[in-house]
């Protein structure tokens, strides 16, 4: 049962734009809601994190949105570069049970220079 | 980068034949997970332990069985492999559940 739903599945943008992309969680009681950059042949790397409690979290160019009433969040990737290009997962966790962590299935990013 | 040290890191082996896992971390992090990635399936916990011998299921955990016998290290094995375990397996760790899970840099198992 997939628990998070992540869009698009890919996504092209041109240097210097915004990326966005998109969750959707069904459990509202998840409770810590991380973005993972994964590069080829690598394991995913924490991005950014947000919990239920604020409704934005900014780091850098990398912005989290989140909506819990639509039970939403979303990346956004200010003046993109070719050296994001890579595949982003979101993800939910609800404390305290490890075992209910769950991934969205990733979008791939490709910034053109 | 979080000390997590995954091995072997690439296997090739047949169907029927057994397989183990290793997953060494150096941060003495209580938890520990093993996770399978497949192209469009994001990533889907195995199992996971919150502790020395404490160790749980996770969503996919058919086929696979672990291990902790010391907080830094987590073994995961598949006792009669089948190709449909072929994947690349991740490791992570975490201080706690309420927060980030840090990732090896994976094992990328083919079974023929």
């Amino acid at each position: 049962q997939q628990q998070v739903k992540q869009s698009p599945q890919s996504l092209i943008v041109q240097k210097g734009g915004i990326s966005i992309i998109n969750c959707a969680y069904e459990n509202t009681a998840f409770d810590y809601f991380p973005w993972y950059q994964q590069f080829p042949g690598k394991g995913p790397a924490l991005l950014i994190a947000i919990r239920p409690d604020v409704s934005e979290k900014k780091e850098g160019r990398f912005t989290i949105s989140f909506n819990k009433s639509a039970k939403q969040f979303s990346l956004h990737i200010m003046d993109s570069q070719p050296g994001d290009s890579a595949t982003y997962f979101c993800a939910a966790f609800l404390s305290p049970n490890a075992g209910k962590s769950t991934f969205g299935d990733g979008t791939t990013l490709t910034v053109k220079p | 980068d979080a000390g997590i040290t995954q091995s072997p890191r690439h296997k090739v082996t047949e169907t029927g034949t057994p397989v183990t896992l290793r997953c060494h971390q150096t941060e003495n992090h209580r938890y520990m997970y093993w996770y399978r990635q497949d192209p469009g399936h994001g990533l889907r916990l195995i199992h996971y332990s919150y502790g020395v011998k404490d160790t749980d299921k996770g969503e996919v955990s058919d086929g696979y069985s672990v291990s902790r016998s010391k907080t830094e290290d987590f073994l995961l094995t598949l006792e009669s492999a089948t190709s449909s375990q072929t994947s690349v397996y991740f490791c992570a760790i975490s201080s706690n559940t309420d927060q980030p899970q840090h990732f090896g840099d994976g094992t990328r198992l083919s079974i023929l």
